[in-house]
């Protein structure tokens, strides 16, 4: 599969725990998105990297969270002290110069 | 602060119909157009995406723009049941982030 790969697919977590996502982008794309979707919106900006510089951060991006992407590879999105409201979808895109975005499978995060 | 609009819907349409799905942005300096198509509790995927004022074709899809007026539309010949999604816009300025609308859903009834 040379998609865009997201891992874990699905996480539960109690409210006050940290998490962490990965997100492998297609080999040869140099940009890296990360966005959140809640039920009934289209995806939200969170922050994306060309290479290994993180480029833009959106408002949305509290300092709860932060990404990394060390290598210009492979992504991570941590997110610290969770809250219910956290709760969403965590999309990942990536592209090559900024043309078509491919989006993975998301993980779907769940806050108790 | 830019946004896309885009009606919610459900739009509700039989099997064969032309689909008409549109979206209006607030941001002079987009330059580019996207069409996403999402499945219920899937991730979005690529259908069209489009530089320039006018239209572009692909298969049972048409995308249009008219940059004067800030109007992007998304045409469905054909439409099938396997059409039955919720179809996301979105515009970027340049070459960065993409700004989404909430989506349309469609629905096809055989």
């Amino acid at each position: 599969d040379t998609g865009v790969s997201q891992d874990p697919r699905h996480k539960i977590t109690k409210r006050g725990q940290n998490v962490t996502f990965r997100c492998d982008p297609i080999s040869e794309h140099n940009r890296l998105y990360w966005y959140r979707q809640t039920l009934g919106q289209g995806p939200e900006f969170l922050t994306y990297f060309q290479n290994e510089a993180q480029l833009e951060k959106s408002r949305l991006l509290s300092d709860r969270f932060s990404a990394e992407r060390p290598k210009g590879s492979f992504s991570t999105l941590e997110i610290q002290r969770t809250e219910q409201g956290d709760s969403a979808m965590y999309l990942c895109a990536s592209s090559l110069n900024g043309v078509e975005a491919f989006f993975g499978q998301g993980t779907r995060l769940t806050v108790v | 602060q830019k946004e896309v609009e885009q009606n919610s819907g459900p739009l509700s349409v039989p099997e064969g119909a032309i689909v008409s799905l549109n979206c209006t942005y607030s941001d002079r300096g987009s330059q580019s157009f996207f069409w996403y198509r999402q499945y219920s509790g899937k991730s979005p995927e690529l259908i069209m995406f489009i530089y320039s004022n006018g239209d572009k074709e692909d298969g049972r899809f048409t995308a249009q723009v008219d940059k004067s007026s800030k109007y992007i539309s998304l045409f469905i010949r054909d439409s099938q049941p396997s059409d039955s999604a919720t179809y996301l816009c979105a515009v970027n300025e340049g070459y960065s982030t993409l700004t989404f609308g909430k989506g349309t859903m469609l629905l096809v009834s055989p």
